[in-house]
C-alpha cells in the first residue's frame, strides 16, 4: 500500500518567493496533519484537518503560512513570502477516524525546504 | 497537557535488549501512552501504544507501571537499524493531536 506521499522532497528557493508543499494522504484516512521540524524547536504541529476541514491551526507561525485541503486526497501548505527562518523539514501525516486517541499517524518522508 | 520525561540519549549493544524509560507522573485516566520513533532522514514511525496493560507487537513491547506514572519501551533484540530518536507521547482519548517532545536518541553499538 502507498504511504503518505509528499512533494517535492527537496526545495531550494530565494527569500520572498512563494513555496507550495504538497501531500497525498493514505486512502481512507480522514485526518491530515502538517508538522515542521527544526534542530532548535524539534517537531511542531502546524495544523490539522478532519474530513477536509481545518480543526486546529494554532501552530501556524504567522499569516505567511496557509494550508488547504480541497479534497480527501490532497493538501497543500503554502508559504508566501518565504523567509530564511522558514527553512526546515516539513512533514505531512494522516490517520483514520477523528475520534479516539488510539489511531496511529502515518508520516511521509518530508520536504526539506531551504530558503536562501 | 500532561508531559513526558525521557533521557536525552542511550546506548546499547547490538543484539541485546533495550529498555527505554519514560516518566509521565501527571498522566490522566484518559491518556494513552504512545511511542513513535524517527530513523535518520525519515518521518516519525508509530511503534506501539497502550492504556493500562502491557502490550506487545512485532516491533516492541510496552510495559506500563501499575500507577501509570511511567512506562518502558522494550526492544527485545536491538539491531543497527533500531538507531533512532524514540518519542514517548501522551494522547488524550478523543484528541487527534500529537505533541512531540525531544525524545531519546538511541545509539546501537556494533
Amino acid at each position: 500500500d502507498a504511504g503518505v506521499i509528499q512533494s517535492p522532497r527537496h526545495e531550494v528557493t530565494e527569500m520572498g518567493q512563494e513555496v507550495t508543499l504538497r501531500c497525498k494522504p493514505i486512502s481512507g484516512h480522514n485526518s491530515l496533519f502538517w508538522y515542521r521540524q527544526t534542530m532548535m524547536r524539534g517537531l511542531e504541529l502546524l495544523i490539522y484537518f478532519n474530513n477536509n476541514v481545518p480543526i486546529d491551526d494554532s501552530g501556524m507561525p504567522e499569516d505567511r503560512f496557509s494550508a488547504k485541503m480541497p479534497n480527501a486526497s490532497f493538501s497543500t501548505l503554502k508559504i508566501q513570502p518565504s523567509e530564511p527562518r522558514d527553512s526546515a523539514v516539513y512533514f505531512c501525516a494522516s490517520s483514520k477516524a477523528a475520534a479516539g486517541a488510539n489511531q496511529p499517524q502515518h508520516f511521509g518522508d518530508g520536504t526539506r525546504l531551504s530558503i536562501l | 497537557d500532561a508531559k513526558t520525561t525521557q533521557p536525552n540519549s542511550m546506548e546499547s549493544n547490538e543484539e541485546e535488549p533495550v529498555h527505554l524509560p519514560c516518566n509521565h507522573s501527571t498522566i490522566s485516566g484518559t491518556d494513552y501512552i504512545h511511542w513513535y520513533r524517527q530513523l535518520p532522514s525519515q518521518g516519525p514511525e508509530y511503534v506501539i501504544h497502550g492504556l493500562t496493560s502491557n502490550v506487545n507487537n512485532r516491533m516492541a513491547s510496552l510495559a506500563i507501571a501499575e500507577d501509570r506514572k511511567s512506562s518502558t519501551l522494550i526492544l527485545h533484540r536491538a539491531t543497527l537499524r533500531d538507531a533512532a530518536v524514540y518519542y514517548c507521547i501522551l494522547r488524550r482519548r478523543g484528541d487527534d493531536k500529537i505533541i512531540f517532545g525531544k525524545g531519546t536518541r538511541l545509539h546501537i553499538l556494533p
